[in-house]
């Protein structure tokens, strides 16, 4: 059980494009989502927390205008790149977890985003 | 404020025990998590322990926790070349409603055959 689905797990383009991930909880409710952003050899980088219905919450640092968070459903959170850029280049990796509190937070597959 | 400590790399033969350590800033941690990464992909849950525990084992993975020293570590019995992987340890901290966690910078293991 708890299967967190994300795509793509692989993006190439231009720059300037806007880039959309997408995070899928298959067989629970996630009330929160959290999106990170790892570089290599390094930790994960949390950037903002969604709730189910509510505005993320964006850590300090992270532009929410450049990372639009959508987390219209209890199954489905996404995140968009808006026009991208070389040093958006990353790894992005969602996590999903239910309504308990200290329920373990569900790991994506992550998403390699590459931008040109 | 909180911080997650880990060393970075660990080498081990198969077959032999590979005892990973992390310790932690934040007195009042409720879970504590450790997580497999392999290459390329998310992380996967390995196990968690409630920090009024002390132990903690599921088939090869033994959890140790020192809530006085703030020591957690994760022994891998019998280790396998599959076992590869860096491995986080990260905290819940009871002064978040989110369940945010607070990750170790991750520790390589590297298993020789």
């Amino acid at each position: 059980g708890a299967v967190v689905s994300q795509h793509p797990s692989r993006v190439i383009c231009k720059s300037g494009t806007s880039v959309k991930i997408e995070c899928r909880s298959l067989d629970f409710q996630a009330t929160t989502m959290f999106w990170y952003r790892q570089f290599p050899k390094q930790s994960l980088m949390l950037m903002a927390t969604s709730n189910e219905g509510s505005k993320a919450t964006y850590e300090q640092g992270v532009e929410k205008d450049k990372f639009l968070i959508n987390h219209a459903s209890l199954t489905l959170s996404t995140l968009t790149v808006t026009s991208a850029h070389p040093e958006d280049s990353s790894f992005y990796i969602c996590s999903a977890k239910g309504s308990v509190k200290n329920q373990p937070q569900h790991f994506g597959d992550g998403t390699r985003l590459s931008i040109l | 404020g909180e911080d997650v400590e880990q060393s970075l790399f660990l080498s081990v033969r198969e077959g032999d025990s590979s005892v990973i350590n992390c310790t932690y800033t934040d007195s009042s941690s409720t879970y504590l998590y450790w997580y497999k990464q392999e290459p390329g992909a998310g992380l996967q849950l390995l196990t968690y322990i409630f920090s009024n525990m002390d132990m903690k084992q599921d088939q090869r993975l033994t959890v140790l926790l020192n809530k006085k020293d703030k020591h957690l570590s994760l022994r891998i019995a019998d280790t396998q070349t599959g076992d590869s992987a860096i491995y986080f340890c990260a905290e819940s901290i009871l002064s978040s409603n989110t369940g945010k966690l607070i990750f170790g910078q991750g520790t390589t293991l590297q298993v020789k055959p």
